[in-house]
């Protein structure tokens, strides 16, 4: 099993509500990526969480707070977003975060729109 | 991390083969370059990775010149199913899994 599940496919939010994104893998991969694609840009890598810890934060806004239940799902908390905030969020996981040589495995992204 | 350039976007014919070239002059020695396709509303999905020479696989190959400034991903013989987006990415054992995609390559694949 090579894929990585991220639900729901599509989201449509208040600025005022709270939402959740999920993503899950099960090929033991111990890190997981949060990347954020705004439309005709490349990704751009957002968190990274290496063994359930968090290991990298690219100076995100808190109004987005990843979790990192176990080592299979990986959740983005969703608060007080901006339109800006609408894009593509893809969620990757490889098998350790040890370098950049390892194939990241991306799922399917979750297309959110913010009003 | 190094920086990395590609041509904004490509057009090629059914059958065709296509190579997309992509610059990386300040590439570290223990950096390998890796090659990322992705479809419209779609997470992009490993192509090839290298580190010097010649590397093929199933869907590609990825050329490599010695001073390994530059790269060259090749695809045989495309089909309009080829149409996409491919990033060159050179990432190493500093980068800790942290992946800098640049602008992409758009290739159209026409009839």
């Amino acid at each position: 099993d090579t894929e990585v599940t991220q639900t729901p496919k599509h989201l449509v939010m208040g600025m005022t509500n709270k939402k959740s994104l999920k993503c899950e893998q099960h090929m033991g991969h111990r890190a997981m990526y949060w990347y954020k694609q705004k439309a005709k840009k490349p990704p751009e890598l957002m968190f990274v969480y290496s063994y359930e810890k968090l290991s990298i934060n690219e100076s995100v806004p808190s109004r987005f707070s990843p979790e990192c239940p176990n080592s299979s799902l990986l959740n983005l908390h969703l608060h007080a977003l901006q339109p800006e905030d609408s894009a593509l969020y893809l969620c990757a996981s490889s098998q350790q975060r040890t370098s950049g040589v390892e194939t990241q495995y991306f799922g399917p992204g979750t297309r959110l729109l913010v009003l | 991390l190094a920086k990395t350039t590609q041509p904004i976007s490509m057009d090629s014919y059914e059958g065709q083969e296509v190579n997309i070239t992509c610059s990386h002059n300040n590439i570290a020695t223990n950096d390998y370059i890796t090659w990322y396709q992705q479809f419209p509303s779609q997470g992009p999905r490993f192509i090839i990775q290298g580190y010097k020479t010649k590397v093929t696989n199933e869907v590609a190959s990825l050329f490599i010149p010695a001073d390994r400034k530059s790269s060259t991903l090749s695809l045989p013989r495309v089909s309009l199913s080829d149409t996409a987006v491919y990033y060159c990415l050179v990432a190493g054992g500093t980068s800790y899994g942290k992946l800098t995609f640049g602008q992409g390559t758009i290739l159209t694949v026409h009839p």
